[in-house]
């Protein structure tokens, strides 16, 4: 039963245009939510993170918005460059069940973009 | 800056060999985690351990078995490896609530 959803595995887009990624989740006990990017050959690197008392969080050309009544969230990235061609990895986690560090990952989509 | 190192980049083994993947992190860090990453499947938690030798079984734990004696080092092991754990194992550490930082993976493959 996969409880992270990543509907697409792949998205491509011109670059200065805006990329949204998208992830869904069913379990409602999830309350933090986080965006990772991965590089071939490379681990997974932190990019962005939301909780669920939040709706929306900015770090520079990356948002994330959460809509936790239709247990969705996405990640956009505005403007899209070259070097932000990678997998993006989705994860969850319930902090307030007591396994507040186990994150469960979606599938990744693979943003590629283009000149 | 957090650093998680993983003994070996790339790993070549025979089915029925004995394999150890380690993974050191310098933060001091609590929890460390073993997933595998295979295409289509996204990562999947292997173990994890929350503290010294305490260890507890993630979604995948069959076939692998894990030792933490130290709190920076944590090893991954594969009694008997087999075709179908060719994968990039990846190592992750965070403190008791935190964002998880990732080594760079190992691609481990099994002929």
């Amino acid at each position: 039963d996969q409880q992270v959803k990543q509907n697409s595995p792949s998205l491509s887009v011109q670059e200065g245009r805006i990329s949204i990624l998208n992830c869904d989740y069913t379990n409602s006990m999830f309350d933090y939510f986080l965006w990772y990017k991965k590089y071939p050959a490379e681990g997974p690197t932190f990019l962005i993170s939301i909780s669920s008392i939040k709706d929306k969080n900015e770090d520079g050309r990356f948002t994330v918005f959460l809509n936790k009544s239709a247990k969705h969230l996405s990640l956009h990235i505005v403007p899209s460059q070259p070097g932000d061609s990678a997998v993006y990895f989705c994860a969850a986690s319930a902090r307030g069940d007591g396994t507040a560090s186990k994150l469960t990952f979606g599938t990744g989509t693979r943003l590629q973009v283009t000149l | 800056d957090v650093k998680v190192t993983q003994s070996s980049r790339y790993l070549v083994k025979r089915t029925g060999e004995k394999v150890f993947l380690e993974c050191v992190q310098d933060m001091d860090h609590e929890n460390m985690f073993w997933y595998r990453q295979d295409p289509g499947l996204g990562l999947r938690l292997i173990y994890f351990s929350y503290d010294v030798k305490m260890k507890e079984k993630g979604d995948i734990p069959e076939g692998y078995s894990v030792s933490r004696e130290k709190k920076e080092r944590f090893s991954l092991i594969l009694e008997s490896a087999s075709t179908n754990q060719t994968s990039m194992y990846l190592c992750a550490s965070s403190f008791l609530v935190g964002t998880q930082y990732f080594g760079p993976g190992t691609r481990l493959t099994v002929l």
